[in-house]
C-alpha cells in the first residue's frame, strides 16, 4: 500500500524568504507520480508542481521546486521567495503508475504554511 | 475553459438521510473521481469513472455510489448518512491519457450530518 507523511503540521516562514515542506513516500511501486496541492481556506486543491518516478531532474515550476531523492524516498516542496499569498495548506501526494487514466491518489496529512509580513 | 464545478457548495443533512452532490468536469475531460476529505486530514479517494462505468474504489462501503453521464458530469449519492460522513468532497476530472495524470479539482461540495 501507498503511504504519504508529512511531519511538519505548521510552518511559519517569514516573506521573501525561502522553506521547504517535508514528505516521504512509501510505495513498492516503481513507476509513480509525486504531486505537490495548495489549497486555500476555499477549499480548492491547486496542483503546484509533478515528479515522476522516472524523471532524473529535480522539477521546478516558477517559485517552486521540488527536491527528489528517490533512494530515501523523499519529495520535499521548495517555495522561494514567499508572499502572503502562499500561506496555505500544503499537501503531498502520490499516484500509482505514470499518466494515464487511473487517478487513485493517496494525500499526506499537509503542511499549514502562515507567511509572515 | 471552464473548470470543474461542484454543487451545492454547502449542505446540512441528519442522520439516515440520503445526499447527491454534483460535479461538471473540466472541458474535455472524461475521467472523474471523488475525494472525501475530513477536517484536518488530507483527502482520501472514493471512487473514479471513466465512460460511465466505475473503474476504481477505495475503501469506501457501498452507500457511496456515483455516477457518470454521457458529457462527463457525475454524481456522488451517500445513502444512510452517519455523523462521520460529515466533509469536504472534491470533485477532480482530468483527460484520460494525461501526460502526468494531474488532476483538476473543484471547490469541493462542504456536507454536515447532524
Amino acid at each position: 500500500a501507498q503511504k504519504i507523511t508529512q511531519t511538519q503540521p505548521g510552518m511559519f516562514v517569514q516573506e521573501k524568504e525561502a522553506v521547504t515542506l517535508d514528505c516521504t513516500y512509501d510505495t513498492s511501486d516503481q513507476s509513480y507520480g509525486l504531486f505537490w496541492y495548495k489549497q486555500p481556506s476555499s477549499g480548492e486543491m491547486i496542483f503546484l508542481i509533478y515528479q515522476g518516478s522516472y524523471d532524473e531532474q529535480n522539477a521546478t515550476e516558477g517559485r517552486y521546486s521540488l527536491n527528489f531523492q528517490k533512494a530515501r524516498k523523499s519529495a520535499n516542496l521548495v517555495i522561494s521567495a514567499s508572499q502572503l499569498g502562499d500561506s496555505a495548506m500544503y499537501f503531498c501526494a502520490m499516484r500509482e503508475g505514470l499518466g494515464g487514466g487511473y487517478q487513485k491518489v493517496t494525500f499526506g496529512t499537509g503542511t499549514k504554511l502562515q507567511v509572515i509580513p | 475553459e471552464t473548470g470543474v464545478t461542484q454543487s451545492p457548495t454547502h449542505l446540512i443533512k441528519t442522520r439516515g438521510q440520503q445526499v447527491t452532490l454534483r460535479c461538471s468536469s473540466q472541458s474535455g475531460h472524461n475521467t472523474v473521481s471523488w475525494y472525501q476529505q475530513a477536517l484536518g486530514q488530507g483527502p482520501q479517494f472514493i471512487f473514479q469513472y471513466y465512460r460511465e462505468e466505475e473503474n476504481g474504489r477505495g475503501n469506501f462501503p457501498p452507500r457511496f455510489s456515483g455516477l457518470q453521464f454521457p458529457n462527463y458530469s457525475s454524481e456522488l449519492n451517500v445513502n444512510a448518512l452517519e455523523l462521520d460522513d460529515s466533509a469536504l468532497y472534491l470533485c477532480a476530472s482530468s483527460p484520460s491519457g494525461g501526460n502526468t495524470g494531474e488532476l483538476f479539482f473543484g471547490e469541493g461540495s462542504r456536507l454536515t450530518v447532524l
